[in-house]
């Protein structure tokens, strides 16, 4: 059973491009969170999302940041119009419900 | 808002040496807690929970009872090994971990050396 799959793992942008980060749950798995990780921070939430659903979005920017989970397909976290502030490590989790949340090995954004 | 506070890093131990990473946090409600292990280049594991005062999370030799006079969740080891080096991320959620956003510490960086 593969787990949760991010990719790109490393994403190159320069300033103003628009980055998309895309995560495939585990097998099974119909609840998908994003969390960003800035360099000496800990994981911060940021979506929670279920088929075609945004359940929680709290945590997300109110500007240039959306995310969606189609009822085919990854989850997709877009970045419009991106700023050097955005460069992080992006976490895809995934889960059955309210059981325990697998993560994947993150997406490494880096802005120009 | 909710909170979680951990040790700073990086805590060097070495080899067979009892390890404490300590965690405090900060909730509105009765949170279920969490420790994360995450090994460099990789997503996180979970490595050990508790859903409700006084239980004990276990695994790998890794233990945390869930305080809640003292709001605390601190992890230890009686033996550490080079194999336990990683970064250590104390969470806390309202849900057994899913169906709910975690709120993470900032992570502790643990190094084993031999």
């Amino acid at each position: 059973n593969a787990g949760v799959m991010q990719n790109p793992r490393h994403l190159v942008r320069r300033r103003g491009q628009e980055a998309r980060l895309r995560c495939s749950p585990m097998k099974g798995h119909s609840h998908v969170y994003w969390y960003r990780q800035l360099p000496e921070e800990g994981l911060k939430f940021m979506v929670y999302l279920q088929k075609e659903n945004i359940i929680d979005e709290s945590g997300m920017p109110k500007e240039r940041f959306s995310a969606e989970f189609p009822k085919e397909g990854p989850s997709i976290l877009r970045i419009q119009q991106v700023v050097r502030g955005d460069s992080a490590a992006y976490f895809c989790a995934s889960s059955r419900g309210r059981d325990e949340q697998f993560f994947g090995p993150g997406t490494r954004l880096t802005v120009l | 808002g909710d909170s979680v506070t951990q040790m700073e890093g990086p805590v060097t131990l070495s080899e067979e040496a009892f390890l404490t990473i300590n965690c405090t946090y900060t909730a509105t409600g009765y949170p279920s807690l969490f420790w994360y292990v995450q090994y460099p280049g990789e997503g996180l594991q979970l490595l050990l929970k508790a859903t409700k005062a006084d239980d004990k999370g276990s695994n790998k030799g890794f233990e945390a009872t869930y305080r809640k006079e003292t709001t605390s969740f601190h992890l230890e080891k009686g033996s550490v090994q080079v194999s336990d080096s990683a970064v250590y991320f104390c969470a806390l959620s309202y849900s057994g971990g899913g169906a709910d956003g975690l709120t993470f510490g900032k992570g502790t960086h643990l190094i084993i050396q031999p």
